[in-house]
């Protein structure tokens, strides 16, 4: 059964302290999205990767936030520092080249990120 | 840029009776995927239904139906025989084809929350 796999599940943290989050690709699929979901700004896109290079990292705040894809089993998204407004579910998702068949995009069971 | 817009925030249903969660979009494109997600409490994201864009006839998945109006840039989604289960937050969502290998993350709308009255 593949899947998109994401850890952790819950973070609880304090401000300032630094946050990495981890995403497995579904395997063979070559597109990665990292999302955050508020309830003021719904889904927004926060860095996008295809083939392990980056494509579109303009949704996510520079000074504090970075995206890498070490290998093409493992995606991170990084806080460093985090602040109380990170506070949000970090979903990733991954796709297969072009589209595939579908265009369908598969998300993970996202991470909840709690910033005090 | 794309814009995926859903002007109903929540709607309620009786169950077992039908309805239609609106969507609409912005885009230059002809070619194009459009998508309704579903997300339950779990938060979860599920996909319901998917269109290509050039596709005249509507998708259907079993109580779920689209009405595809490309001209109007119109993506409403049919659920008939509304069950308890169906209760959640659902999201259109667009994504490009691009020709040149660039960017073609799904875009989202707010999202419609949808409750199922017993």
């Amino acid at each position: 059964d593949a899947r998109v796999t994401q850890t952790p599940r819950h973070k609880v943290t304090e401000m300032g302290q630094e946050v990495t989050m981890r995403c497995q690709p579904i395997l063979g699929h070559n597109t990665v999205f990292w999302y955050r979901q508020t309830m003021m700004q719904g889904l927004e896109l926060l860095a996008y990767f295809r083939n392990r290079a980056p494509l579109d990292d303009s949704g996510m705040p520079k000074d504090r936030f970075s995206a890498e894809m070490p290998d093409a089993t493992l995606a991170t998204l990084k806080i460093q520092p985090s602040e109380p407004r990170d506070s949000a579910v970090y979903f990733c998702a991954s796709g297969s080249p072009r589209g595939g068949l579908t265009g369908e995009l598969f998300f993970g069971e996202g991470s909840r990120l709690t910033v005090l | 840029a794309q814009t995926v817009t859903q002007s109903q925030p929540e709607m309620s249903v009786q169950e077992a009776e039908t309805v239609t969660l609106s969507c609409t979009y912005d885009t230059s494109e002809s070619d194009y995927y459009l998508f309704w997600y579903k997300q339950p409490p779990s938060r979860q994201m599920i996909l319901v239904i998917r269109q290509e864009a050039y596709k005249q006839q509507n998708a259907t998945e079993n109580r779920f139906s689209v009405n595809f109006q490309k001209a109007a840039k119109s993506f409403s989604l049919k659920i008939s025989d509304s069950q308890l289960g169906d209760a959640a937050m659902y999201f259109c969502a667009y994504r490009s084809v691009p020709l040149g290998g660039g960017a073609d993350g799904l875009t989202f709308g707010k999202g419609t929350h949808l409750i199922i009255q017993p």
